[in-house]
């Protein structure tokens, strides 16, 4: 169980261009989920918290109108990268809130790679 | 100066040898403590989670906790090839189904 998938797992596009993610729970419901973005031989940096039916909450440094999170019900959340560059380029992972499991963890999807080109 | 330290390796050992990860942190608010482990391409997996200062034990899995030195540990028995990945330590003030703050990773080869 607790099982969090992502789509796409790879996708390249244009400058210019938006791309959307999804982030999906598949066997429980997740009121909360998160998005995060890692470069090469870097840390996983924590970019906002998706709450489901609310807006989500940005880290500081993190241009919302850039990042458009959508969590519009409790197994997706979804994130669009606006006017796509190629410093947005980057792994970037979900992870949803499992508040039936033992520790109230987060479950983590296998990332998405986006290239801008 | 980064919140959490990791070594990112790369760490290269025999199979068999005892591996000893280490991750130090700044933030005093940090009470909750994880390793997670991430193959290639992939998102991360939680193998321990510990609260506040202490020992805990998982299968070859020993995860260690010392807040007056702010300094955690992971140490992995017996290790296996199978067992290379790169290995996370992540903290929160206020449990893991909230903020975490990763450190940046240490990759290890477990080698035949």
């Amino acid at each position: 169980g607790a099982v969090v998938s992502q789509h796409p797992s790879w996708v390249i596009c244009k400058s210019g261009t938006s791309v959307k993610i999804e982030c999906r729970s598949l066997d429980f419901q997740a009121t909360t989920m998160f998005w995060y973005r890692q470069f090469p031989k870097q840390s996983l940096m924590l970019m906002a918290t998706s709450n489901e039916g609310s807006k989500a909450t940005y880290e500081q440094g993190v241009e919302k109108d850039k990042f458009l999170i959508n969590h519009a019900s409790l197994t997706l959340s979804t994130l669009t990268v606006t006017s796509a560059h190629p410093e947005d380029s980057s792994f970037y992972i979900c992870s949803a809130r499992n508040p039936r499991s033992s520790y109230n963890e987060q479950f983590f999807g296998p990332g998405t790679r986006l290239t801008v080109l | 100066q980064k919140e959490v330290e990791q070594d990112p390796g790369p760490l290269s050992v025999p199979e068999g040898a005892i591996v000893s990860l280490n991750c130090t942190y700044s933030n005093s608010a940090f009470q909750y403590f994880m390793w997670y482990r991430q193959y290639s391409r992939k998102g991360p997996e939680l193998l321990m989670y510990t609260y506040s200062s202490g020992n805990k034990e998982d299968g070859r899995f020993t995860a260690q906790v010392d807040k007056s030195s702010k300094y955690i540990s992971l140490f992995i028995r017996d290790s296996q090839p199978s067992d290379s990945a790169t290995y996370l330590c992540a903290m929160s003030a206020s449990g893991g189904g909230n903020k975490l703050t990763f450190g940046t990773g240490t990759q290890l080869k477990v080698e035949l």
